[in-house]
């Protein structure tokens, strides 16, 4: 069973950069396609992006210019880069194994924007 | 981008009843070359993620009990718990991958009467 885990800051200001990682066992993630998603707290999800192995990546539109996420297949990790934050950036985000659906989900990691 | 719309927003029904979530898209999310709807469920309970159920509208998830099941073709689809039980209590929201952006429906609270 694939297992993922995210990690990175909890707490990050405005207009700074939001990084995290997830980290993938049980599984390579040479195949399928990896996601990020987020919920504002009480709210519901929104499908921020997704890379591929070959480096291959899709975004939101929403969020297209402030998005980055890239795979290190050495590491069996992915990560997603969210540039010039706002409060309005403040959410669990969690990362997904998608092949069509997204089928396995990391735990989640509580990023708040706040100075 | 498809919009997702689920109804109620909110449902109570006592233990040992059936439960039904709608959900309907913005646009056909049935894919004329494989047949498919491309429609997902997914139950969220308090502090955890998101969960997949079912899968092509109506394919169950490995070991998802069998009173969860899905139906609907095109725009219109439809979530069933056939006998709720204590541990359902949770959200339930409808998704489609049919086109990017994946998009989530808003979700539908379920509890128990």
């Amino acid at each position: 069973q694939v297992r993922l885990q995210e990690s990175g800051r909890g707490l990050v200001k405005p207009s700074e950069t939001l990084s995290l990682t997830c980290t993938v066992s049980g599984g390579s993630i040479s195949t399928y396609y990896w996601s990020w998603i987020r919920q504002p707290p009480g709210k519901g999800l929104e499908w921020i992006g997704y890379v591929y192995n070959n480096g291959k990546t899709d975004y939101n539109p929403s969020l297209n210019s402030r998005v980055t996420i890239s795979a290190d297949t050495a590491k069996n990790q992915f990560s997603l880069s969210l540039s010039s934050v706002t409060a309005a950036d403040t959410a669990m985000y969690y990362c997904a194994r998608s092949g069509f659906v997204f089928d396995n989900w990391g735990q989640g990691i509580l990023v708040t924007v706040s100075s | 981008d498809v919009v997702m719309t689920q109804s109620p927003d909110s449902l109570s029904v006592s233990l040992g009843e059936r439960a039904t979530i709608h959900c309907k898209s913005s646009q056909s999310l049935l894919y004329s070359s494989t047949n498919k709807n491309y429609l997902a469920w997914h139950q969220q309970k308090p502090g955890q993620p998101p969960k997949l159920l079912i899968y092509w509208a109506s394919a169950r998830e490995s070991g998802v009990p069998d009173r969860f099941s899905g139906s609907g073709s095109g725009t219109d689809f439809t979530l069933t718990i056939s006998s709720l039980q204590a541990e359902d209590v949770a959200v339930y929201y409808c998704q489609q991958y049919y086109s990017s952006p994946f998009t989530f429906g808003q979700g539908t609270k379920l509890e128990i009467k």
